[in-house]
C-alpha cells in the first residue's frame, strides 16, 4: 500500500512569488492536514480537510490557503512569499481523521524563500 | 499550544529499554495519547496510540495511568535507529498540536 505522496519534495522560491504544494493520500484515506514545521517554532498545525471541507485551521494568515479535491488529494498554497515561510511542509492522511483513526505523514517539502 | 509536556532529552544504551515520559494532565475523555518520532527531518513515523489502556506492537508499548494525565512509551530494546525526537500528542481530530519533544539518543 503507497504512503502519502507529497510533491515536489524541494523547492526554490523568491520573494513574493506564490508556490502550490500537493500531497496524496493512503488510498482511502479522506482527511488529509497540512503543518508546517520550522527550527523556531517546531511543528505547527495548519489546516485539515475531509470531504473537500476544510474542518479545522491554525493560526495562520490567509496567505496559507489549501484545498482538497473529490479523490482526496489536497493542495495548499501560498501567496505573496516571505523569507519566514522557508520551511519544511508536511501533509497526513488518516481514514476520518478522528482520534481512533492513525494518521500517517508524507516525507514533507522543503520550501526555500530567497 | 500543545496539551502535553515531555522532558528536552534523555539517552538511552543501546540494547536497554527507552522510557519516555509524557504529562497530559488536562487530557478531556475523548482524547487519545498519540506517539511520534521524528528521524532527521522526514515526515513524523506513527508509533503507537491509546485511549484507557496500556497498548503494545511490534515498535513499541503504551503504558497510560489510570487518571489518564500521563503516559510513558516504551522501547523495549533501543537500537542506534530509535535515536529521534519523541513526540506525545493528545488527538481527538487532525489537528494535532505537537510540542517540542523528546530528543532520545541511543549510546552504543
Amino acid at each position: 500500500k503507497a504512503g502519502v505522496t507529497q510533491t515536489p519534495r524541494y523547492l526554490i522560491k523568491t520573494r513574493g512569488q506564490q508556490v502550490t504544494l500537493s500531497c496524496s493520500p493512503i488510498s482511502g484515506h479522506r482527511s488529509v492536514s497540512w503543518y508546517q514545521q520550522t527550527p523556531g517554532q517546531g511543528l505547527q498545525f495548519l489546516f485539515e480537510y475531509f470531504s473537500e471541507t476544510q474542518r479545522n485551521k491554525g493560526n495562520f494568515p490567509g496567505r496559507f490557503s489549501g484545498r482538497q479535491f473529490s479523490n482526496s488529494r489536497s493542495e495548499m498554497n501560498v501567496s505573496t512569499l516571505e523569507l519566514g515561510d522557508s520551511a519544511l511542509y508536511l501533509c497526513a492522511s488518516s481514514l476520518t481523521g478522528t482520534g481512533n483513526t492513525e494518521a500517517f505523514f508524507g516525507q514533507g517539502t522543503r520550501l526555500t524563500v530567497v | 499550544d500543545a496539551k502535553t509536556t515531555q522532558p528536552t532529552s534523555m539517552d538511552c544504551a543501546e540494547g536497554r529499554a527507552a522510557n519516555l515520559p509524557c504529562n497530559h494532565s488536562t487530557i478531556s475523555g475523548n482524547e487519545y495519547v498519540y506517539w511520534y518520532r521524528q528521524i532527521h527531518s522526514q515526515g513524523p513515523q506513527y508509533i503507537i496510540h491509546g485511549l484507557k489502556n496500556n497498548e503494545t506492537n511490534e515498535m513499541a508499548s503504551l503504558i497510560i495511568t489510570e487518571d489518564r494525565k500521563s503516559s510513558t512509551l516504551i522501547l523495549p530494546h533501543a537500537t542506534l535507529r530509535d535515536t529521534a525526537v519523541y513526540y506525545c500528542i493528545v488527538r481527538v481530530e487532525d489537528d494535532m498540536r505537537f510540542g517540542a519533544g523528546t530528543r532520545l539518543t541511543v549510546k552504543p
